[in-house]
């Protein structure tokens, strides 16, 4: 069965660096959407990603924030300067059309 | 925009006892269901899900959802409850059409005694 194969699955970084995390979407899905869940919280949206550009956005989602599809495969998040407060879980998902999204199994990443 | 709200953040139940878990959700425009669940320490994994159809749906686990439209209500049931159906279940809901993007519940947890 295909899935969304998302690496690391942890990440400790400090404060103010940069971290890329990488995603692997199902290979002929079409949307592209990044997810956050702090420790404990609901599963918060980030960005949808679509025909090469950034459909939605939310307000978490600042200019520390980018993201990219950099070849057919891979869907990468960039936290620029990262904060303690951008500790969290991050879900990488993927969508054809009218079905469910496909999530992978997150990227924990814990900022100290 | 959609909304959703799950009514309880913490259940309780004993094994083999029934559950209900609600979820309630507020759209102006035709929705897609879900059910995710979470267990400890793990990704968000498909439950179950409405997208036309039928209103009741079932999981392979004995999991069940009804879609009610009047009351925008997508209640998840199960008979009888395991020891390992503790985790944390999110309700979601996605539009139709438009950016698809899925929002999601504060989440419930279950929590399963012997």
């Amino acid at each position: 069965e295909p899935e969304v194969t998302q690496t690391p699955s942890h990440q400790v970084t400090q404060m103010g660096q940069e971290v890329i995390l990488r995603c692997v979407p199902i290979s002929n899905h079409l949307y592209f959407y990044w997810y956050r869940q702090i420790l404990g919280q609901k599963v918060e949206f980030l960005v949808s990603f679509y025909n090469n550009e950034i459909s939605e956005k939310s307000e978490i989602f600042d200019d520390q924030f980018s993201v990219e599809r950099p070849d057919g495969s891979n869907f990468t998040l960039k936290i620029r300067s990262t904060k303690l407060e951008d500790s969290a879980m991050y879900f990488c998902a993927s969508l054809a059309t009218a079905s469910e999204a496909f999530f992978g199994q997150g990227t924990r990443l814990t900022v100290v | 925009a959609q909304s959703v709200t799950q009514l309880d953040s913490q259940v309780p139940v004993f094994e083999e006892a029934p559950v209900e878990l609600r979820c309630n959700y507020s759209s102006s425009v035709s929705v897609y269901l879900f059910w995710y669940v979470q267990y400890p320490n793990q990704g968000l994994q498909l439950l179950l899900k409405y997208l036309s159809g039928s209103t009741l749906v079932e999981s392979i686990n004995g999991f069940e959802a009804e879609f009610n439209k009047s009351q925008t209500s997508f209640h998840l049931r199960k008979p009888s409850v395991h020891i390992s159906d503790t985790a944390e279940y999110f309700c979601a809901v996605r539009r139709g059409t438009g950016g698809f993007k899925t929002i999601f519940g504060a989440g419930t947890r279950l929590f399963v005694k012997a």
